[in-house]
């Protein structure tokens, strides 16, 4: 079955500094990738959508300077939380795509700033 | 109103129970519907996927969508503690013929089922 790929499951880093998460879907090129954040005991937000050699589609509300999205390939897409501050702590989730109906989750990130 | 609702619980029922978890929603666009399973810190997987109004049966898992009153279940028979998660629903809306479907989710019921 269709796998993906996220890492790391967890981080924390210190306020102001920038972390990058990865996702990668190992064995299907994943046309579409979408960018959720998750808090305790709340559903999957969607952050973004990206396309891959195109620019993300950010949902309102979400900053796009500061959650800076690379979908260079069919196979990876990163997320980069700039300049980090503690609300930004949460749990980050990326689905994989190959096509209508087909999403595949990656295992999350937790992320702290501490 | 938000577009997908369901009831966060938690629920608790004794292992080999019936369990019933439903969402409502607004958006009549909304023309498939799944229902995930999440594990504690863990992404969401897949378990039930519909398109049409009726009963979709798979295992021990019925998933239910009634359009008419915007109404989808998910019905978990013989429940066993490994059951234990956070179920969420989740539609699709999107442009036909396009690449960006994006999916709704509803918040999560916790269910745990207790040996």
């Amino acid at each position: 079955g269709a796998v993906v790929s996220q890492h790391p499951s967890w981080v924390i880093c210190k306020s102001g500094t920038s972390v990058k998460i990865e996702c990668r879907s190992l064995d299907f090129q994943a046309t579409t990738m979408f960018w959720y954040r998750q808090f305790p005991k709340q559903s999957l937000m969607l952050m973004a959508t990206s396309n891959e050699g195109s620019k993300a589609t950010y949902e309102q509300g979400v900053e796009k300077d500061k959650f800076l999205i690379n979908h260079a390939s069919l196979t990876l897409s990163t997320l980069t939380v700039t300049s980090a501050h503690p609300e930004d702590s949460s749990f980050y989730i990326c689905s994989a795509s190959q096509g209508f109906g087909g999403y595949t989750f990656g295992s999350g990130t937790r992320l702290t700033v501490v | 109103q938000k577009e997908v609702e369901q009831d966060p619980g938690p629920l608790s029922v004794p292992e080999g129970a019936i369990v019933s978890l439903n969402c409502t929603y607004s958006n009549s666009a909304f023309q498939y519907f799944m229902w995930y399973r999440q594990y504690s810190r863990k992404g969401p997987e897949l378990l039930m996927y519909t398109y049409s109004s009726g009963n979709k049966e798979d295992g021990r898992f019925t998933a239910q969508v009634d359009k008419s009153s915007k109404y989808i279940s998910l019905f978990i028979r013989d429940s066993q503690p490994s059951d234990s998660a956070t179920y969420l629903c989740a539609m699709i809306t999107g442009q036909s013929g396009g690449s960006n479907y994006k999916l709704t989710f509803g918040k999560g019921t916790l269910l745990t089922v207790n040996p």
